[in-house]
């Protein structure tokens, strides 16, 4: 069964560290996703991918790099965390299939930034 | 840009009772927006609801149902009698080619908590 997933599931970092995200999917995908959700906000786009090597900006980049090194994964880098970034993180494949945009998420990464 | 709009945060609602939430949404930067139900279960990540690709159209999954309503913009959420295991948050998406000709990007409205009361 298609499938992604991430890791860690959780992560606990001190402001200043570096954080990497990773996202794996089995859908065999072009397109994958990073996105954050906070209370209040749905989830918000931070980087995408139209395949390996690419990297696109989405609507909230700024703190975050992201890297596509094969079209099974995709990371998302936190050079410099701050505790702003303290938020859930869900990584997304998806392609257009059958007339329909829809994207496969996985099970999320909660970050805490002290 | 485009935009989804979930006026309830949060609605409680008893079990066997019937609910609704509301979703609207505006398309500017989309020719066809497809429109989504994504659910996500407390511990759980984000699963697939209902889709609807057509305007006009009814999607249906687990007794929940929407209908794409292009005229008015809406894609509300209905069930007739909910039960515990419905309580969840509810988010409202929309997706599709954008005019522009780049890639296809979801839209989530903010998200309804769903609390369902024995």
């Amino acid at each position: 069964e298609a499938a992604v997933t991430q890791s860690p599931r959780n992560k606990v970092a001190v402001t200043g560290g570096k954080v990497t995200l990773s996202c794996n999917q089995t859908n065999n995908h072009n397109n994958m996703y990073w996105y954050r959700q906070d209370t209040g906000h749905g989830l918000r786009l931070i980087h995408y991918s139209y395949g390996a090597g690419s990297t696109e900006k989405g609507d909230i980049p700024d703190g975050y790099k992201a890297s596509r090194p094969s079209q099974e994964n995709f990371s998302l880098i936190l050079e410099l965390a701050t505790p702003s970034q303290t938020s859930v993180y869900f990584c997304a494949s998806g392609d257009l299939d059958r007339g329909s945009y829809e994207q496969y998420f996985g099970p999320g990464t909660r970050l805490t930034v002290l | 840009g485009d935009s989804v709009t979930q006026t309830e945060g949060q609605v409680t609602v008893s079990e066997s009772k019937s609910l609704i939430i509301n979703c609207t949404y505006s398309a500017t930067s989309i020719g066809y927006p497809n429109l989504f139900w994504y659910v996500r279960y407390p511990g759980e990540g984000l699963q697939l609801l209902l889709k609807v690709i057509t305007a006009g159209q009814k999607g249906s999954s687990r007794g929940f149902e929407a209908t794409y309503n292009k005229e008015a913009t809406s894609f509300h959420l209905q069930k007739a009698s909910v039960q515990e295991s419905d309580s969840a948050v509810y988010y409202c998406a929309l997706s599709g080619a954008m005019l522009s000709g780049s890639f296809n990007k979801l839209t989530f409205g903010a998200g309804t908590r769903l609390a369902v009361c024995p």
